[in-house]
């Protein structure tokens, strides 16, 4: 079946440097990588739309300058926290499908997700 | 706009016991419908879907669930429970009108927790 890796699972970092988040997809390519944020015993929120080869696509409020996206490959996206404060500390998780099935088959697949404390 | 719901924040039941967890959904075509369940810092692990044909769907570990489109809902259930399956899970759904594209995003629910007393 479909993987897709995140790393790092954990990180704190102190409050004004960047975080690189990665998502890999291990067996498919998938020219579409989505990127959700989620808040403790909250759902998940949507923050953009990563397209290989092209400029991420973002949710509304979310900011671009501070939540950089770059999908290099077909297989790889990565998610910077720029400047990161404490109130951008959260559970980050990224979410793929292959891009043959375009979802029909196996919905999509998530990455086990980033911790990321701001300190 | 496309939506789910889920009313239930916790949803309680005694291990052997069948459960539910109730989803509904507003799309404005045909509903492409998705069960997630998540683990303490875990990412979303997929249960079953519903894309088209019959309305009751099988899934992972023992859940089905049941497409009803003249409620809207989509509710996950399981005969027996597990302690095993206490977890957070998610209903999804997205709008087969965009498939294909890369607009296709899932929109989720806000999360039922699932406990699950021995």
């Amino acid at each position: 079946g479909a993987v897709v890796s995140q790393h790092p699972s954990r990180v704190i970092c102190k409050s004004g440097t960047s975080v690189k988040i990665e998502c890999r997809s291990l067996d498919f390519q998938a020219t579409t990588m989505f990127w959700y944020r989620q808040f403790p015993k909250q759902s998940l929120m949507l923050m953009a739309t990563s397209n290989e080869g092209s400029k991420a696509t973002y949710e509304q409020g979310v900011e671009k300058d501070k939540f950089l996206i770059n999908h290099a490959s077909l297989t790889l996206s990565t998610l910077t926290v720029t400047s990161a404060h404490p109130e951008d500390s959260s559970f980050y998780i990224c979410s793929a499908h292959p891009l043959q099935d375009r979802g029909a088959n196996y919905g999509y697949t998530f990455g086990s997700g980033t911790r990321l404390t701001v300190v | 706009a496309q939506s789910v719901a889920q009313p239930e924040d916790q949803v309680n039941v005694a291990e052997g016991n069948p459960l539910t967890v109730k989803c509904t959904y507003s799309v404005s075509g045909n509903p492409y419908l998705f069960w997630y369940v998540q683990y303490p810092n875990r990412g979303l692990q997929f249960l079953l879907k519903y894309i088209t044909g019959d309305n009751l769907v099988k899934g992972s570990y023992g859940f089905e669930a049941e497409f009803n489109k003249s409620q809207t809902s989509f509710h996950l259930k399981k005969p027996s429970a597990l302690v095993s399956d206490s977890a957070l899970y998610f209903c999804a759904v997205r709008d087969h009108l965009n498939y294909g594209g890369a607009t296709n995003k899932l929109i989720f629910g806000t999360g039922t927790l699932l406990a699950v007393q021995p």
